[in-house]
């Protein structure tokens, strides 16, 4: 079946203990794409990645890192998480780089930071 | 700073009624726009699609209308059912930079019986 995971899908973890959240596609796109999304604030891009070894900031970056090594993840890396990091976090994936075709998007991981 | 804004932000109707979300955009320059249906929860998943040349798209009872000059889109649902309860956004992408998308906060739609 064709899919974006995340895991894990709920994190409840302390300020400063660094932690990744891992997405993988399954589907051989270019594209991937982390966000954020808080009440009242709508979905947020965090990271996008537009191939392998291709990484750009979204509107968001601040407090995060990402890596794509391989085509298929693209694990999202928070080194010191403090509670305004409390979050749902979303992946995405498309077939190109060009923003026509659709995002995919996987269930989502709900972090909590303490 | 390019923009996104949605209308209104929440919205209650009764089932077998339609109704039109509004988006309004400031984004530039256009590349395309996107209406995601997203349940409680879940994450988002595409309804329509359009590009500046394009003025309707349907996906059975949803149809995105855009008017590039303007910058406003809506997506509009007919005969709407209890399963249309959910939050609709609008995403609009640059021609310049198809990586980033900006996202509308969304409205949220309550379908009663």
């Amino acid at each position: 079946e064709a899919q974006v995971t995340q895991n894990p899908r709920y994190l409840i973890t302390v300020t400063g203990k660094k932690l990744t959240v891992t997405c993988s596609q399954n589907m051989n796109h270019e594209y991937m794409s982390w966000y954020r999304q808080d009440p009242g604030l709508g979905l947020r891009q965090i990271y996008y990645s537009m191939n392998v070894e291709v990484t750009d900031k979204g509107d968001v970056p601040e407090g995060y890192k990402v890596s794509r090594k391989e085509k298929r993840n693209f694990p999202l890396i928070l080194e010191s998480p403090s509670p305004n990091q409390t979050s749902l976090y979303f992946c995405a994936s498309s077939p190109s780089r060009t923003g026509f075709h659709e995002q995919y998007f996987g269930p989502g991981t709900r972090l909590t930071v303490t | 700073k390019n923009q996104v804004e949605q209308s209104p932000q929440s919205l209650i109707i009764l089932e077998g009624k339609n109704c039109t979300l509004q988006c309004n955009y400031t984004v530039s320059p256009f590349s395309n726009l996107r209406w995601y249906k997203q349940d409680t929860g879940r994450g988002p998943v595409s309804l329509t699609i359009m590009t500046f040349s394009e003025n309707t798209k349907s996906n059975g009872r949803y149809t995105a209308t855009l008017d590039a000059d303007t910058k406003q889109s809506s997506l509009h649902i007919t005969a709407s059912q209890l399963s249309d309860s959910a939050s609709y956004i609008c995403v609009v992408r640059v021609y310049t930079n198809a990586g980033k998308s900006t996202f509308g906060d969304g409205t949220t739609l309550t379908v009663k019986p």
